[in-house]
């Protein structure tokens, strides 16, 4: 079966300095890859995703940038962070879209970033 | 720009009553409607609805989808504490080309508790 794996759980950062959180995937080839923000009160935000390695699509313009390394991990950077970064991130896989259809989504357990 | 709406923000009913949740949705070319459970974590993948009026059932979970009157319901009956949580809802809608379904628009959720 396939699981998704997202670290650190909890990271707290001082303004201005870089960030890396990591994604992998197990137990499928070829995902679709996301990252989503969540803020208190709000929905979930997508970042970024990815259909293929080196394939990055950005949805906001924003501090913080991704990059897909390898087929199942996918990388959430930042050179310089600002206040505004606080939030809870969340990766997420699917299946790549085919013929079959739509394939849901399936969520990491997220990664609470503070900045002080 | 696509919108998610969920009503109500918030619900606070005791152990054993039947809720009803929804979603109303504005979304250019829709493809599908996803409904998530967020605990503390991940949201976990509960239903996606493409057809309108045919329901999904898991249990004492249902839901089912208007694409005339462009929304949708989730029921639970006779909830227990375990179903306390953040149900989120999602659409999807089709890009067209190769990428097909990979954009999600989420809605802000309801916070469902249940007293025991």
């Amino acid at each position: 079966s396939q699981t998704i794996h997202q670290w650190p759980a909890t990271l707290v950062q001082p303004v201005g300095s870089p960030l890396s959180l990591e994604c992998t995937v197990e137990g499928t080839s070829n995902p679709n890859l996301y990252w989503y923000r969540q803020a208190a009160g709000r929905g979930l935000q997508l970042l970024f995703y990815s259909v293929g390695i080196g394939q990055i699509s950005s949805e906001v313009p924003q501090n913080l940038s991704a990059s897909r390394p390898q087929d199942r991990q996918f990388i959430l950077s930042s050179k310089k962070l600002l206040l505004s970064d606080s939030g809870f991130y969340l990766c997420a896989w699917s299946e790549p879209w085919s013929d079959r259809g739509n394939q849901p989504q399936h969520f990491g357990d997220g990664t609470r970033l503070s900045i002080l | 720009e696509d919108k998610v709406v969920q009503s109500p923000l918030s619900l606070v009913v005791h152990e054993g009553d039947t809720v009803t949740l929804n979603c109303s949705y504005e979304v250019t070319n829709f493809r599908s409607l996803l409904w998530y459970k967020q605990e503390k974590k991940a949201p976990t993948f509960l239903f996606m609805l493409t057809s309108s009026g045919i329901e999904k059932k898991s249990g004492r979970l249902s839901s089912i989808l208007d694409k005339k009157e462009l929304f949708s319901i989730l029921n639970i009956t006779a909830t227990q504490t375990g179903d306390s949580a953040i149900y989120l809802c999602a659409v999807g809608r089709l890009k067209g080309g190769y990428f097909g379904n990979e954009k999600l628009t989420f809605g802000t959720g309801t916070r469902l508790t249940i007293i025991p």
